[in-house]
């Protein structure tokens, strides 16, 4: 079974521009999470989405944004790009997601961000 | 305030030895415990995970305990081994997705 796979691995963007990062899960699981990693903050949460819906949210400005379609594929927007939002941008999913979060949760590799 | 706090910050040990990490939190309602490994460049993969009612939970050479009654868990690696090299991340969660919280890891290096 392949496993969580993210695009791109590496980006850079200017401060203002915005970026679309991309994840396909592994195949059967319907609960996308993302996750923003730094040196200074570790990983947090961002949101995470189920049957196409946003389910449950982290403390993270509305720059923040995302989405699931049909087949389980997610992506992740962040609008007006700050110094800041370097970071390393994990997505992992699981089959159910459920609010206990007991599903063991499969990470993809991430995607490094670069703002320059 | 929700918190997970993780010892030691780095720790260095020879390949062969044993080893335990520390997580200490606050989160409440408590719902799991989970472990992470995270290689360098890499995503973290998931050791165990634990609800309020297990005490240890093993996985090959990592064993994971529980004291919900301190708020406190362990992860103990025995007979280190080079690829152990990496970051060891807690995390606990609450009963609601916004009391996720990840500790802030402990980089292990076993040299030989």
């Amino acid at each position: 079974k392949a496993g969580v796979t993210q695009t791109p691995r590496y980006l850079i963007k200017t401060r203002g521009q915005q970026v679309t990062l991309s994840c396909s899960p592994i195949s059967g699981h319907r609960s996308v999470s993302w996750y923003q990693q730094t040196p200074g903050q570790g990983l947090q949460f961002l949101f995470e989405y189920f049957s196409e819906t946003q389910r449950n949210k982290g403390n993270f400005p509305g720059r923040f944004s995302g989405r699931q379609f049909s087949n389980s594929r997610s992506e992740m927007n962040v609008s007006t790009l700050e110094l800041g939002d370097s970071a390393l941008y994990l997505c992992a999913s699981s089959s159910s997601g459920s609010l206990g979060w007991l599903d063991t949760q499969y990470f993809g590799p991430g995607t490094r961000l670069t703002v320059l | 305030k929700n918190q997970v706090e993780q010892s030691p910050q780095s720790l260095i040990i020879l390949e062969g030895k044993n080893c335990t990490l520390q997580c200490n939190y606050t989160v409440s309602p408590f719902s799991n415990l989970r472990w992470y490994k995270q290689d360098t460049g890499r995503g973290p993969v998931s050791l165990t995970i634990m609800t309020f009612s297990e005490n240890t939970k093993s996985n090959g050479r990592y064993t994971a305990t529980l004291d919900a009654d301190t708020k406190q868990s362990s992860l103990h690696i025995t007979a280190s081994q080079l690829s152990d090299s990496a970051s060891y991340i807690c995390v606990v969660s609450g009963t609601s997705y916004d009391k996720v919280i990840f500790g802030p890891g402990t980089s292990l290096s076993v040299i030989p």
